[in-house]
């Protein structure tokens, strides 16, 4: 299994700018994850995905940060418009049972707004 | 609100030395999962071990253990032999019961290696 994988690993925006990242988890994880990282706030769990519905989004910044999995095997993040304190590590989390087993994780997309 | 903290921001351990990593967290939930990540400067995040709150027995995972305190809110996680590959941010985590989902991660130990 080649784990979960993110793309694209760096990007760089000019703010305003529309940002998309991607993700395709392992096959078989019914739940999806995306994470922000800052040295400021940690980890955050922005949205949650099970059977490729959305269950909890209480963690997605405001309007500008959008989520879809229209299928079991990919999962993109969009912010529009994209602002410098959107600058972070974010990754993508796959898991069996809701994450009683714990996240298998991809390697992340550090995301610069300049 | 469920909380996890991690009170020391930085550990140093010699190769092969054992050191011990802390985690508290707090809860008024009975059954509850906690986790232990590796995230080494490649900063891709690694699951290291697990425990379920009604197994009493410790996890150990080869040369991890951890050392669950249930009544005190206390999940340490102990590396025997001490590598320079362990050396990373080690993140403690809180998994709530379903249905209400949350998944807490502490603020991370910083964990360095001395050859």
């Amino acid at each position: 299994d080649a784990g979960v994988i993110q793309s694209p690993r760096h990007e760089v925006t000019e703010m305003g700018q529309e940002v998309t990242l991607r993700c395709k988890p392992i096959s078989g994880h019914n739940s999806l994850f995306w994470y922000r990282q800052t040295m400021m706030r940690g980890l955050e769990l922005l949205i949650y995905f099970n059977n490729n519905v959305p269950i909890d989004d209480s963690g997605m910044p405001e309007d500008r940060f959008s989520a879809k999995m229209p299928n079991a095997s990919f999962s993109t993040l969009k912010i529009q418009p994209s602002e410098p304190r959107d600058s972070a590590v974010y990754f993508c989390a796959s898991s069996r049972d809701s994450g009683s087993y714990g996240y298998t994780f991809g390697s992340g997309t550090r995301l610069t707004v300049v | 609100a469920q909380t996890v903290t991690q009170s020391q921001p930085e550990m140093s351990v010699q190769e092969a030395e054992t050191v011990t990593l802390s985690c508290t967290y707090d809860t008024s939930e009975s059954d509850y999962y906690l986790f232990w990540y590796k995230q080494p400067p490649s900063r891709q995040m690694i699951l290291v071990i697990r425990q379920e709150a009604y197994k009493q027995q410790n996890a150990t995972e080869n040369r991890f253990s951890v050392n669950f305190q249930k009544a005190a809110k206390s999940f340490s996680l102990k590396i025997s032999d001490s590598q320079l590959g362990d050396a990373a941010m080690y993140f403690c985590a809180y998994r709530s019961p379903l249905p209400a989902y949350k998944y807490i991660f502490g603020t991370g130990t910083r964990l360095k290696v001395l050859a």
